[in-house]
């Protein structure tokens, strides 16, 4: 049972332009949000994070906002730039799985110039 | 610059055969995981470890085996491969249980076909 989603398996941004990628989750005891980049022939490489008891956190161009209400939560990317293109995937931890990560099934990113 | 490694990259090999995916970090990380991902999906976890001599099964069924020995070294091993095996298997290592501070680094990944 998939417990966290990534409904948009696409998007594509024109650079400069802000990118919004979506994840919704269904379990409410995850313990910690990520989002991680993925190049081809590449492991995920790690993005930006957020605590279950904080709505917002930001780092340079990345920013995550939590709604735990709606179990949601968002990765802004502003100014979008043609080397975000990439996969991005939502990741949720849990503590009683000893933290192990709960991964979406990604969205290809395509920053067009 | 995350220091692990996961040999071999790809891996083509015949129904039948025994194979050991490796996965070695030189960052002393006592925490590892091995994840399972078919094309366009999610990352499945199916086993991970909180140190030496310690593994545990993930959410995935798999008929993989791990074992931990050393705190470098994670193997995944099949016993008898099966074109149903055929998958992306990422490895990955955190110093301590993955939260907000802490994040998981992950290996390039072994591409395994199984023909």
């Amino acid at each position: 049972d998939q417990q966290v989603k990534q409904n948009s398996p696409s998007l594509s941004v024109q650079e400069g332009r802000i990118s919004i990628l979506n994840c919704d989750y269904t379990n409410s005891m995850f313990d910690y949000f990520l989002w991680y980049k993925k190049y081809p022939a590449e492991g995920p490489t790690f993005l930006i994070s957020i605590s279950s008891i904080k709505d917002k956190n930001e780092d340079g161009r990345f920013t995550v906002f939590l709604n735990k209400s709606a179990k949601h939560l968002s990765l802004h990317i502003v100014p979008s730039q043609p080397g975000d293109s990439a996969v991005y995937f939502c990741a949720a931890s849990l503590s009683n799985s000893g933290y192990a990560l709960n991964f979406g099934k990604g969205t290809s990113l395509l920053v067009t110039p | 610059e995350a220091d692990i490694y996961q040999t071999p990259r790809y891996l083509v090999i015949g129904t039948g055969k025994k194979i050991t995916l490796e996965c070695s970090q030189t960052m002393g990380h006592d925490k590892m995981y091995w994840y399972q991902q078919d094309p366009g999906m999610e990352l499945h976890l199916i086993h991970y470890s909180y140190g030496v001599n310690s593994t545990e099964k993930g959410d995935l069924s798999s008929e993989s085996t791990v074992s931990r020995i050393r705190t470098e070294h994670f193997p995944l091993t099949l016993e008898s491969a099966r074109p149903s095996h055929t998958s992306q298997y990422l490895c990955a290592s955190s110093e301590y249980f993955v939260t907000e501070n802490t994040e998981a680094f992950f290996g390039q990944g072994t591409r395994l076909t199984v023909v």
